[in-house]
């Protein structure tokens, strides 16, 4: 299995441009989390789905940003417009019904000019 | 809130030395205490995990002590190798949904 796939890998862009992070998660997972990190604040949740509804976005820090889980295996992280301050890593993560153990992609890194 | 405080920050060991890195978490509903071990460029894996119910958990060389009514728990790290060399996360969720909440992370650096 190749694991959680995200792309892109880096994302350079300038405030106010829209961004779109997207995510593969894992064949047979129904869960799938996003994360944002950085220096300040560590790892925090942004939202996860369940059977591809979402659950808990109250992590979400405002209006800008936006989550889509279409089908089982695929998820975007919208955020428009940006702004300099959402620079941070963005992971997703995913896990079946059944087991705790969370798998994490390796993370887009987002830098906004 | 900071619902989960880890410390230290980060931490420098000789090859051989016992790190210990300490979690303490705020709401008592919690009932999963996992720690995650991230690489650079990397996502967090998951390292090793505990309930509860019981007060020590090893697998290999990584150890979670875990103590109830102090509402704390670590991870010990026997006969650490550079290869170890890494940040460490603990993290705590209550429930079914597994919706983690991460402490802020500690860069272990084990020196050869």
């Amino acid at each position: 299995d190749a694991g959680v796939i995200q792309s892109p890998r880096h994302e350079v862009t300038e405030m106010g441009q829209e961004v779109t992070l997207r995510c593969k998660p894992i064949s047979g997972h129904n869960s799938l989390f996003w994360y944002r990190q950085t220096m300040m604040r560590g790892l925090e949740l942004l939202i996860y789905f369940n059977n591809n509804v979402p659950i808990d976005d109250s992590g979400m820090p405002e209006d800008r940003f936006s989550a889509k889980m279409p089908n089982a295996s695929f998820s975007t992280l919208k955020i428009q417009p940006s702004e300099p301050r959402d620079s941070a890593v963005y992971f997703c993560a995913s896990r079946t019904g059944i087991n705790e153990k969370l798998f994490f992609g390796s993370g887009t890194q987002l830098s906004v000019l | 809130q900071q619902q989960v405080k880890q410390s230290p920050q980060s931490l420098i060991v000789q090859k051989g030395g016992i790190p210990i890195i300490n979690c303490a978490y705020e709401n008592t509903a919690f009932d999963y205490f996992p720690w995650y071990q991230q690489f650079p460029g990397k996502g967090p894996a998951l390292l090793i995990a505990i309930r509860p119910d019981v007060s020590e958990k090893k697998e290999g060389r990584f150890t979670i002590s875990f103590n109830k009514s102090a509402k704390q728990f670590s991870l010990h790290i026997m006969d650490s190798q550079p290869g170890d060399s890494a940040t460490y996360f603990c993290a705590a969720s209550k429930g079914s949904n597994y919706k983690l909440t991460f402490g802020k992370g500690t860069l272990l650096t084990v020196n050869p």
